[in-house]
């Protein structure tokens, strides 16, 4: 079975500020690995999807690696924004369901 | 405008009353799939269906039921809800594939007292 691990559980820095959040996991026979935006109260936003032939992944200010042979991500922000506050989960799937981790709680501080 | 709907968005019941939240997605993916999530437990499959009158259990289905008669819905059903069924409960739907990429539901908070 999976198992998803994410680095640190929390984080809290001022505005402005380049992070990096990880995720490591267990199996590396995976298609694909997915970054979501979790709200307080509210569902999961994809923010990037990595296909298992690719080493990464950008979407604005976002970058996301995969090292899929050492079952790591790296999800990347730059420049960071109060509105980047939420948690972000890494998702792989090896197919029939994705698996998760609990998540890094941002915090961005103005 | 692509979407997957559940609902309700909240409920409160008591043990035992027999409850359905739906599912319904837009979008013609065949794989749909239920997740519940607790605090310090992240986020667990229990149920997915990869097409219609296809499910299969993911790795918490006790007390949980469901059904995928068309392709567009796939209800969550408990039977004799218990207090330990309290959770924050997500649908979530894909193209089954290699760059399957998953949307979810807003979510159900359910509280069983």
């Amino acid at each position: 079975k999976q198992e998803v691990t994410q680095i640190p559980a929390a984080l809290s820095v001022p505005e402005g500020e380049n992070l990096v959040l990880n995720c490591s996991f267990t199996d590396s026979a995976i298609y694909n690995l997915q970054w979501f935006r979790q709200d307080p109260g509210k569902g999961l936003t994809s923010l990037l999807l990595i296909q298992s032939s690719q080493r990464e992944q950008t979407s604005g200010r976002l970058n996301a690696s995969l090292d899929k042979s050492s079952g790591r991500s790296t999800l990347y922000i730059a420049a960071s924004q109060p509105g980047d506050s939420a948690t972000y989960l890494c998702a792989p799937y090896p197919g029939g369901q994705f698996y998760f981790g609990t998540g890094t709680s941002l915090t961005v501080i103005p | 405008e692509a979407q997957v709907t559940q609902n309700p968005r909240y409920l409160i019941t008591v043990t035992g009353k027999k409850l359905t939240v739906t599912c319904s997605q837009n979008m013609n993916h065949e794989y749909m799939s239920w997740y519940r999530q607790d605090p310090g437990l992240g986020l667990r499959q229990i149920y997915y269906s990869m097409n219609v009158e296809v499910t299969d259990k993911g790795d918490v289905p006790e007390g949980y039921k469901v059904s995928r008669k068309e392709k567009r819905n796939f209800p969550l059903i408990l039977e004799s809800p218990s207090p330990n069924q309290t959770s924050l409960y997500f649908c979530a739907t894909a193209y089954e594939g290699a760059s399957t990429e998953a949307f979810f539901g807003q979510g159900t908070r359910l509280t069983v007292v």
